[in-house]
């Protein structure tokens, strides 16, 4: 219900520290995953994305990895600012399929100075 | 700012009442999408557009929903009879391939 969808999973990391948030996607056939950071009233906004023929891509700051096995995915942070504070969602996709990106529930994080 | 442009940014309506939201996507993109997204949730798929054609629509898209993009360029997001909830925020994307790109989003509140 919709009281279930208001407790999103939450992560709070110390500035500076490194975070590292997960994601479990439910389409085997998905071959393309998405990033990214939505803050409060704002539209969700590209971080890093990743195909599934790598297990790892770098970014600034960020890295992501795939592990298609057990249908995982993780975003790492590196030296986490205050500005990182915001909701993070994975998305996946299907390249040659409807075009339509199926979002997971999300991960907020907190920075605690 | 990603480029891609929603208007407006926020819309209070009755119930009943029909309301319009525009998409301007970023202007090399052929691709549009339209995303319902509620408090506490990811964003949900409603529709996709390449260049004119409406090539997907999302079992959450209702009669009462009708999306346009008549020249390939603009999109519009129409809610006829709206029910309160339909109370969201209504995102709107482009990309030219797989990367996709979001507006600021129409949040849209229904009394």
């Amino acid at each position: 219900g919709e009281s279930v969808g208001l407790h999103l999973p939450t992560l709070s990391v110390q500035e500076g520290d490194n975070s590292i948030i997960n994601c479990a996607y439910s389409n085997s056939a998905s071959d393309y995953f998405i990033w990214y950071k939505q803050e409060s009233g704002k539209g969700p906004q590209f971080i890093i994305d990743i195909r599934s023929n790598m297990d790892k891509r770098q970014g600034q700051r960020v890295t992501v990895l795939l592990n298609k096995t057990v249908k995982h995915l993780s975003l790492q942070i590196a030296a986490t600012q205050p500005g990182d504070s915001a909701v993070y969602f994975c998305a996946e996709n299907i390249i040659q399929g409807a075009q339509k990106l199926v979002f997971g529930q999300g991960t907020r994080l907190t920075i605690n100075p | 700012d990603t480029g891609v442009s929603q208007d407006p940014r926020h819309k209070i309506t009755k119930r009943g009442q029909n309301v319009t939201f525009r998409c301007d996507p970023i202007s090399e993109h052929n691709r549009l999408y339209w995303y319902r997204q509620t408090l506490g949730q990811g964003p949900e798929f409603l529709t996709y557009f390449q260049n004119e054609a409406q090539l997907e629509k999302s079992r959450l898209l209702s009669d009462r929903f009708s999306a346009e993009r008549p020249k390939g360029s603009f999109s519009t997001l129409e809610i006829q009879r709206t029910e309160q909830g339909d109370s969201a925020m209504y995102l709107c994307a482009s990309s030219a391939q797989y990367e996709a790109f979001f507006g600021q989003g129409t949040r849209l509140t229904v009394v």
